[in-house]
């Protein structure tokens, strides 16, 4: 069975841009989450989405959003690119909502912004 | 600024010592995880501690929950090289958020 996937791989923006991030779940699953991994940090915990629905927030500026479709792929959004937002984007699925439930994250997506 | 701190941050060791990889918090977890991560790819789940005071073993790897499920410790028996990469502890606070730790990156030198 195949796993999270992501795309693109590599994207590079320059400052004030936007940009889509996306990814597909594992099959089966209905619930992803969004995390951002600046260099030399651990995973920051952006979104999670439920059955189409946001059921967490982290700390991000509202130019970060997101949104799930009907076949459970989702997309992260980022506007007006800001230097510090170059990082590794992770997407990870779950079977069920919840911080608990075990999550299997895809290999990211690495975001420079220029 | 991360709720979970890791400690250390860094470590370089021989093949066949062990180790103690420390995560620390203030705030109370309704469960704690570890991940390994290695480059280019995400993190991968190594084992879900729920109870204070909880410990699991995983092979070489023993993993035990705070009492007062604050903080958690890893200790690996026997380090080998492939066990090298970037370890990440993550706590769960309420339903939806995982916060994670800080990482510390082992190296196993064969």
């Amino acid at each position: 069975d195949a796993g999270v996937t992501q795309s693109p791989t590599h994207l590079i923006k320059t400052r004030g841009q936007q940009v889509t991030l996306r990814c597909s779940p594992i099959s089966g699953h209905k619930s992803v989450s969004w995390y951002q991994q600046v260099l030399g940090q651990g995973p920051q915990f952006i979104f999670q989405y439920y059955e189409k629905e946001e059921r967490g927030r982290g700390n991000f500026p509202d130019r970060f959003s997101a949104r799930q479709f009907p076949n459970y792929s989702s997309e992260l959004n980022v506007n007006a690119l800001l230097l510090g937002d170059s990082a590794l984007y992770l997407c990870a699925s779950s079977l069920i909502a919840g911080a608990t439930d075990t999550q299997y994250f895809g290999p990211g997506t690495r975001l420079t912004v220029l | 600024t991360q709720l979970l701190e890791q400690s250390p941050q860094f470590l370089s060791i021989q093949e066949g010592e062990n180790l103690t990889v420390y995560c620390n918090s203030s705030s109370v977890f309704s469960s704690l995880q570890w991940y390994r991560q290695e480059p280019g790819e995400g993190p991968v789940l190594l084992v879900t501690v729920v109870t204070g005071g909880e410990v699991k073993k995983l092979k070489r790897l023993t993993f035990q929950f705070g009492d007062a499920r604050k903080d958690s410790s890893l200790h690996i028996t026997a380090a080998q090289p492939g066990d090298t990469g970037l370890y990440l502890c993550a706590g769960a606070i309420g339903a939806n958020n995982l916060f994670f730790g800080t990482g510390t990156r082992l190296t196993v030198i064969p």
